[in-house]
């Protein structure tokens, strides 16, 4: 069973930049995983940022984008503003089943 | 516009099964997959499976194999979700979401909560 690692939780300054990563344990994440990124606030179902990973939905705003980087599925925040503060879920597709990470609480301070 | 509805929340004892539902409107129905997601109380989400609303064929984790069926109406456009033997770390969130072309879950339901309790 293929397990999927994010950072637990990060804090970045109001108009930085921060970037969230999603690694598999079975190796290299690349473009046949389709990761996803969601932005889930408290009491909120999640909403897609990222898909087939660096493709954006129609509502999500230009300061954030997705990558490869070292082997690993990335979500970069540019310019951060106070109501990105949320948690971030990554989903990678893995031998025909999807997988979660385990979430990164980003805080804004 | 698009739209998933689940059913209400439900409380239930261990042991038992509950029967979700996940009302679909604003597109057609049976040209998407749906998948079924959950989340409990301060843990990670969960991908328990998905179908194939044209068909009805399913495809469901390891773990979930034996406990959950889906099966879809697409005279209501509704897929259901029945879980079976409830365990307390059963209690959760659960939210459908549609998948498109390209692995993008676009739209998901608000969720309806399941609380398992003796």
């Amino acid at each position: 069973q293929t397990v999927v690692t994010q950072e637990p939780s990060l804090t970045v300054s109001p108009g930085g930049t921060v970037t969230l990563t999603c690694a598999s344990s079975t190796g290299a994440v690349t473009s046949n995983h389709y990761p996803n990124w969601f932005q889930q606030k408290p009491g909120q179902a999640p909403r897609t940022l990222i898909y087939t990973t660096s493709k954006k939905h129609s509502w999500t705003p230009a300061r954030f984008s997705g990558s490869l980087l070292g082997g690993k599925a990335a979500l970069t925040l540019s310019g951060v503003q106070p109501e990105d503060e949320a948690e971030y879920h990554c989903l990678l597709y893995c031998n025909h089943n999807w997988v979660f990470g385990g979430g990164t609480k980003l805080t804004v301070l | 516009q698009v739209q998933l509805v689940e059913s209400g929340a439900e409380v239930k004892k261990p042991g038992a099964s509950v029967r979700l539902s996940c009302q679909a409107s604003g597109y057609t129905f049976t040209s998407y997959y749906i998948h079924w997601m959950r989340q409990a109380p301060g843990v990670g989400l969960e991908w328990m499976g998905r179908i194939d609303p044209s068909n009805g064929h399913t495809h469901l984790p390891q773990g979930f194999q034996g406990r959950v069926i889906l099966t879809r109406d697409t005279s209501t456009s509704t897929v259901y979700m029945d879980l079976s033997s409830l365990r307390f770390e059963d209690t959760a969130i659960y939210y459908c979401t549609r998948e498109t072309d390209g692995g993008l879950f676009d739209y998901w339901g608000r969720g309806t909560l399941v609380t398992i309790s003796s």
